[in-house]
C-alpha cells in the first residue's frame, strides 16, 4: 500500500533557528516528490518538486533533499521567520495510469515563536 | 495571471441538503482536481478532470460528484450532506493533462460546515 509518513507531527522553534522536516514514503513506482506549505485556512502552495534524478532542490530558505534509495526526503528551513509558521505537506506521485497515484502525508505543523 | 478561484469561500448547510462548489482554474490550465481536507484525515483526493472528462476518482461515496465545462471551470456536488462532510474543499489546477506529472496550483478552498 502506498504511504507517506511525515515527522514530527508538530514542531515549535524560535525565530532565526533552522529546522528539518522528514518525509518517508513507500510509494511505487516513484515519479516525483513535492513539498507544500499551507497556511491556516488557505490552500497549499508548492515549495519544491523533485524527480528521481534530483537529490537537492532549493527555494529561497527552503531546501529539499531526496534519497530515492532509502525513500526519504527532508525539508530544511534556514533562519526561520514568523511567516514560516504553517503546515508542511509531503506529496509523492507514482507513475502509471491505474487511478490517481498522488499520496499525501499527514503534514508537519510548524510554529515559529519570536 | 489570476490564480485558482473557488466560490463560495464559506458555506453552512444542514444535514440532508445538497451543495455545489465551483472552481475556476488558472487561465490555460485544463486539468482540475478536487480534494477534501479534514483535521483527522488530512488531504484526500476526490476526482480529477481534464478536457471535460473525469480521469481519476478517489474512494468517496457516490454522493460526491463533479464535472468540468468546456472553459475548464469545474463544479463538485455533494448530495444528502452528512455531518462528516464538514471540511475544507480544495481545488487545484495543472497546466498539463495530469496532476501526477505537472505542478498543481491550489485555490483558497471552500469551507463547508454541515449542521
Amino acid at each position: 500500500k502506498n504511504q507517506v509518513e511525515q515527522s514530527p507531527q508538530s514542531l515549535i522553534i524560535l525565530e532565526g533557528k533552522n529546522c528539518t522536516l522528514q518525509c518517508n514514503y513507500t510509494v511505487s513506482p516513484f515519479s516525483n516528490l513535492r513539498w507544500y506549505k499551507q497556511d491556516t485556512g488557505r490552500g497549499p502552495v508548492s515549495l519544491t518538486i523533485m524527480t528521481f534524478s534530483e537529490n537537492t532542490k532549493s527555494n529561497g530558505r527552503y531546501t529539499a533533499t531526496l534519497d530515492a534509495d532509502t525513500k526519504q526526503s527532508s525539508l530544511h528551513i534556514t533562519a526561520s521567520q514568523l511567516s514560516d509558521s504553517a503546515s508542511y505537506i509531503c506529496v509523492v506521485s507514482a507513475s502509471g495510469n491505474a487511478g490517481n497515484m498522488l499520496t499525501f502525508g499527514g503534514g508537519t505543523r510548524l510554529m515559529v515563536k519570536p | 495571471k489570476a490564480g485558482v478561484t473557488q466560490t463560495p469561500r464559506y458555506l453552512i448547510k444542514t444535514r440532508g441538503q445538497q451543495v455545489t462548489l465551483s472552481c475556476s482554474p488558472i487561465s490555460g490550465h485544463r486539468s482540475v482536481s478536487w480534494y477534501q481536507q479534514t483535521p483527522g484525515q488530512g488531504l484526500q483526493f476526490l476526482f480529477e478532470y481534464f478536457s471535460e472528462t473525469q480521469r481519476n476518482k478517489g474512494n468517496f461515496p457516490g454522493r460526491f460528484s463533479g464535472r468540468q465545462f468546456s472553459n475548464s471551470r469545474s463544479e463538485m456536488n455533494v448530495s444528502t450532506l452528512e455531518l462528516g462532510d464538514s471540511a475544507l474543499y480544495l481545488c487545484a489546477s495543472s497546466l498539463g493533462w495530469s496532476s501526477l506529472n505537472y505542478e498543481q496550483y491550489f485555490g483558497p478552498g471552500t469551507r463547508l460546515t454541515v449542521t
